[in-house]
């Protein structure tokens, strides 16, 4: 298992309603990735944080907002939730400056369910 | 942005026999192609990677081809055992690490 952990690992939340999910990254790693995996799907990617810098962002909109710490654990908020939010969000962690392609490790996850 | 092709989405072989699994990349700028495994309910796992600059790599009973003038690369399990039952997915990077996933291949091997 990589050293990436996620919470919280269940959550069932109403449409309208906000929430914050969170990620500590694999010591040693300094980027964090997030990504949205609908049932049967790949993960989609959402946006990256670098050093507490966001640096990059998939198609997702503004409601999708994200947070990097000192430490490189990482926070995905999602205001005004939909009932098409429901998923499994992921976080992967990374080491390596911007520009290089490095592997990521995956957390467990964060199944999200919107009533 | 980048654009992912995975093929096929399911498939079931015996044990013993080969797999491969293909997928196709849109954007020439990818430099890092990485294939991960989910089992039910877990997290995706790295099982292997290759870089722009190589065209193979081989780990095992598992390997990956990369031809960059095509923009495919594919991923092949020789020796299938019940335990590869799984689902599949590739990947492509961007540089900048932001990594762009194909939409899964379910392997089933059958005993």
């Amino acid at each position: 298992e990589t050293g990436v952990t996620q919470s919280p690992t269940h959550l069932i939340k109403t449409r309208g309603q906000q929430v914050t999910l969170r990620c500590s990254s694999q010591s040693g790693h300094n980027t964090v990735s997030w990504y949205q995996q609908a049932l049967g799907q790949g993960p989609q990617f959402i946006f990256q944080y670098y050093r507490e810098e966001e640096n990059g962002r998939g198609n997702f909109p503004p409601r999708f907002s994200g947070l990097q710490f000192p430490n490189y654990s990482s926070e995905l908020n999602v205001n005004a939730l939909e009932l098409d939010d429901s998923a499994l969000y992921l976080c992967a962690s990374s080491a390596g400056p911007t520009g290089v392609s490095y592997e990521q490790y995956f957390g467990p996850g964060t199944r999200l369910t919107v009533t | 942005g980048e654009n992912v092709e995975q093929h096929p989405s399911t498939l079931s072989v015996q044990e013993g026999d080969s797999a491969v699994i293909k997928c196709t990349y849109s954007d020439s700028a990818s430099n890092y192609f990485p294939w991960y495994k989910q089992e039910l309910g877990k997290r995706p796992q790295l099982i292997i990677d290759i870089r722009s600059n190589v065209g193979e790599k081989k780990d095992q009973r598992i390997a990956v081809t990369l031809n960059k003038t095509a923009k495919h690369f594919s991923l092949h399990i020789t020796e299938t055992q019940p335990e590869d039952s799984a689902v599949y997915f590739c990947a492509a990077s961007v540089p900048g690490n932001q990594f762009y996933f194909g939409t899964g291949t379910s392997l089933t091997v059958i005993p």
